[in-house]
């Protein structure tokens, strides 16, 4: 079946460690993105990426790098820099519309905690 | 600028009544329009979208939503909520290179 796999689902990692979190999709789509989501929160932008080798800063990408070096894979990693990075992650990839981005398909997400 | 509102952070309903969430857009054309929903724990699943044609869109799970050019909005309904419905519902509307999305509206049911 086709869809968005993120792994790995939990991750614990303690302070000034850099981590990364996967995300690989099969559905042929140009678009991928990393949401962060806190508790109560709705969803703030990391990056993200319309092609291959080509990527944006969305609107909380400070901590955050991410590659864009496959189509299917868009991994994030967390980066020591980041301040608060205990949350929940999402990975999406959408497919773009004459109009505007299209329909979001989402992983199940990572839920990160710092120790 | 391109936004999306979601006045009602927090809505609870009876089960068996009807649900009405409200979304309003700030949109330079005609947008594309999505529903999402989101259990505690998961990723988002699409309820409904619009595109175009018929302003009264169809969804999975006994949802239906209204895109209303004139207001600018895009309100979800059920004409009679489950107790599985509880959980976090966001509106957003397709920009240029990304969706936008509202803050989102948590879904309380009572028995």
């Amino acid at each position: 079946d086709g869809g968005i796999t993120q792994s790995p689902k939990y991750l614990f990692r303690k302070e000034g460690q850099n981590v990364t979190l996967s995300c690989e999709q099969n559905l042929n789509h140009d678009a991928m993105y990393w949401y962060r989501q806190d508790p109560g929160q709705g969803l703030r932008l990391i990056y993200y990426s319309q092609i291959v080798n080509d990527f944006q800063k969305g609107d909380i990408a400070e901590g955050y790098s991410v590659s864009r070096e496959k189509k299917e894979s868009f991994p994030l990693t967390v980066t020591s820099a980041q301040k608060n990075p205990t949350a929940f992650y999402l990975c999406a990839s959408s497919i773009r519309g004459a109009r505007g981005t299209g329909e979001l398909f989402f992983g199940e997400g990572s839920r990160l905690t710092v120790l | 600028a391109q936004s999306v509102t979601q006045p009602d952070i927090h809505i609870t309903v009876s089960e068996g009544a009807s649900l009405e969430l409200r979304c309003n857009y700030s949109y330079g054309a005609t947008p594309y329009l999505f529903w999402y929903v989101q259990s505690p724990g998961q990723g988002l699943q699409l309820l409904l979208k619009y595109f175009s044609g018929d302003t009264l869109v169809q969804g999975i799970k006994g949802f239906e939503a209204e895109f209303k050019r004139s207001q600018s909005s895009f309100n979800l309904r059920k004409p009679s909520v489950h107790w599985s419905d509880a959980a976090e519902y966001f509106c957003a509307v397709g920009g240029t290179d990304k969706l936008i999305f509202g803050t989102g509206t948590r879904l309380q049911v009572f028995p």
